[in-house]
């Protein structure tokens, strides 16, 4: 059964530095979505992207933040200056369609450790 | 934007009884409601999901119903065993894709 992949598994940066998180949606999907989660906490969203742009972004998602899909397969994010507040789980979701047939499958995340 | 509440946090049912997770949603809009089980560091994984045309949905031990009018959606998991034990999220979202999560709900399920 075809999966969303995110690479890496754990990334651990310096407060200030860029970081770039991957993901691999699954291929016949068009919409993605990127989603964190602080220890503990509940799952909130980032963003959405469809058609090689952002369709929604939540309150969280400021300027430090950007998503890109540089080829057919991979879908980023980047985050600028990181913060010690970013450290989270960050989960990579994509859909084959949107609105209420959105059913989101999410890929394993990425562990964000900012020191 | 669309607000989820989710209730109880945590809940602890003996091994074979029912278990209710509750949840509202402030966004009139919203169309798609589904259930995630996230166990610890794992991914959230859909295990249900029900749609506003629809008012209940049953999956083996698991159901969902909504309530349009009052804006609030339950999960039922009956016959529970061990290994649902887990962290539930339910979580709501409309045509626009930003799907807002609840809290989350800690069931302990003991044999």
């Amino acid at each position: 059964e075809p999966e969303v992949t995110q690479t890496p598994s754990h990334q651990v940066t310096q407060m200030g530095q860029e970081v770039i998180l991957r993901c691999v949606p699954i291929s016949n999907h068009l919409y993605f979505y990127w989603y964190r989660q602080i220890l503990g906490q509940k799952v909130e969203f980032l963003v959405s992207f469809y058609n090689n742009e952002i369709s929604e972004k939540s309150e969280i998602f400021d300027d430090q933040f950007s998503v890109e899909r540089p080829d057919g397969s991979n879908f980023t994010l980047k985050i600028r200056s990181t913060k010690l507040e970013d450290s989270a789980m960050y989960f990579c979701a994509s859909s084959s369609t949107s609105g209420s047939l959105n059913e989101q499958f999410f890929g394993p995340g990425t562990r964000l450790t900012v020191l | 934007g669309e607000n989820v509440e989710q209730h109880p946090s945590t809940l602890s049912v003996q091994e074979g009884d029912s278990a209710v997770i509750k949840c509202t949603y402030s966004d009139s809009a919203s169309n798609y409601f589904p259930w995630y089980k996230q166990e610890l560091g794992k991914r959230p994984q859909l295990i249900i999901d029900i749609r506003s045309n629809v008012g209940e949905k049953k999956d083996q031990r698991i159901a969902v119903t909504l309530n349009k009018t009052a804006k609030h959606f339950s999960l039922h998991i009956t016959e529970t065993q061990p290994e649902d034990s887990a962290v539930y999220f339910c979580a709501a979202s409309d045509n626009n894709n930003d799907m807002r999560f609840g809290a989350g709900t800690r069931l302990t399920v003991k044999p």
